[in-house]
């Protein structure tokens, strides 16, 4: 069974801060993907990375980070120097290769305060 | 380039009537998935077409049901509401399909049912 958790509901950080989103997910399948989303108020996600389960190299874009490692199934996600732009929902989610489906987390929402 | 446009954005049902929900992906995109947000559940994958066939469908019953046109555009269905499927449906379009692509979310379109 596939299964991402998303333990940390809701996070208040001040501006400049930095944060960590965890994620945990849970699968048996060797060929997946993990990706996060943000979801702002206006109610869309969007897109913020795609990582498959063959490359574990962290990726930085700007003041986000993420570090994926296999040994402990996490994929986390980091915001360096927060700002107020940055509150929303972030979603974690998993999508197994075989089965053509999506695996979202319970989200953190996170807000940042001036 | 246009974004995935949901209609209608807000909708007001009472139990018993039907529903139904129009997306219309990015051009080029020949994938649909199509999610439900409520605050208990969280985000649930409910099914994906492409190229106008289901490719697979998540954990809802038959009331819940959709097609595709040949343009790609969308349509979900809910038949004989019930209260609980007050929530906020999203719909995504990929150009890849859903188990390897970037996901391109729509603002969603809420219901409530009274």
């Amino acid at each position: 069974a596939q299964k991402v958790t998303q333990a940390q509901t809701e996070i208040s950080v001040v501006e400049k801060e930095d944060v960590t989103l965890d994620c945990v997910y849970e699968t048996r399948d060797t060929t997946y993907y993990l990706f996060w989303y943000k979801q702002p108020p206006s109610g869309e996600l969007v897109f913020l990375i795609r990582r498959n389960s063959f490359d574990e190299q962290n990726e930085i874009s700007g003041r986000y980070s993420w570090n994926f490692q296999k040994s402990t199934s996490s994929f986390n996600f980091t915001i360096t120097a927060s700002q107020v732009v940055d509150s929303a929902v972030y979603f974690c989610a998993l999508s197994v290769y075989n089965f053509n489906k999506f695996y979202f987390g319970s989200g953190t929402k996170l807000n940042v305060k001036p | 380039k246009a974004g995935v446009t949901q209609t209608p954005r807000y909708l007001i049902k009472t139990r018993g009537q039907q529903v139904t929900l129009s997306c219309s992906p990015i051009s080029g995109h020949r994938s649909v998935s199509w999610y439900q947000q409520t605050p208990g559940q969280g985000l649930q994958f409910l099914f994906e077409y492409f190229s106008e066939t289901q490719r697979n469908k998540g954990n809802f019953p038959g009331r819940f049901s959709g097609r595709q046109f040949s343009n790609s555009r969308s349509e979900m269905n809910v038949s004989t509401l019930e209260l609980g499927d007050s929530a906020l449906y999203l719909c995504a379009s990929s150009s890849t399909g859903t188990a390897t692509g970037e996901l391109f979310f729509g603002e969603g379109s809420r219901l409530t049912v009274l």
